[in-house]
């Protein structure tokens, strides 16, 4: 069965300090997509990575990092010298072979001034 | 190009009536997926429409239908409202084999 586990229920940092997120995800498929959404006060999802689960590269964006590790079924998310903008709930997804996603229990960030 | 288009915005219900909530995919997308999402909880599937027809349905009751028209949209309804089902209702659209969704920003539904 599919399972995304996002252990840290809410986050409080100071801006300008460097925070992770966690993620875990069980499947049996070989196959498989793993997201990270933002989600604002307005609702709207916002999409900000996807990896698939043959490609184990790190990737930077900006301030925004994350280390995907099969090993450890982890897909962690890494926002460095946070800002005030980025708080917002925190979603990891996957998506396999049932062609829908499965959303963990989201992180709420909140970064203070 | 418009993304995902989703109506309306707010809702607020008496318990025990019904509901319709619509959804307009992105341009190109054909496959429509319908979330709910309670307060402080992750999304939860509802069902995927593709080709007018329910392909894949996840743990809610029947009181819970949809249906999916020639041009692609949506409606979700939901009948006989109960107070639990008080949330926010996003509508994701994709292509039918592919991984990328693109989320609208929701229905707000309070049942009172």
């Amino acid at each position: 069965a599919q399972k995304v586990t996002q252990a840290q229920t809410e986050i409080s940092v100071v801006e300008k300090e460097d925070v992770t997120l966690d993620c875990v995800y069980e499947t049996r498929d070989t196959t498989y997509y793993l997201f990270w959404y933002k989600q604002p006060p307005s609702g709207e999802l916002v999409f900000l990575i996807r990896r698939n689960s043959f490609d184990e590269q790190n990737e930077i964006s900006g301030r925004y990092s994350w280390n995907f590790q099969k090993s450890t079924s982890s897909f962690n998310f890494t926002i460095t010298a946070s800002q005030v903008v980025d708080s917002a709930v925190y979603f990891c997804a996957q998506y396999s072979s049932a062609s829908k996603i499965i959303f963990g229990s989201g992180t709420r960030l909140s970064i203070r001034p | 190009d418009a993304g995902v288009t989703q109506s309306p915005t707010h809702l607020i219900k008496t318990r025990g009536q019904q509901v319709t909530l619509r959804c307009s995919p992105k341009s190109g997308h054909d496959t429509v997926s319908w979330y709910q999402q309670a307060l402080g909880q992750g999304p939860q599937f509802i069902f995927q429409y593709y080709e007018e027809e329910e392909r894949q349905r996840g743990n809610f009751p029947d009181r819970f239908s949809g249906h999916q028209f020639p041009n692609y949209s949506s409606e979700l309804n939901v009948n006989a409202l109960l107070l639990g089902d008080s949330a926010l209702y996003l509508c994701a659209s994709s292509l039918a084999y592919g991984d990328g969704y693109t989320f609208g920003s929701g229905t707000r539904l309070t049942v009172v």
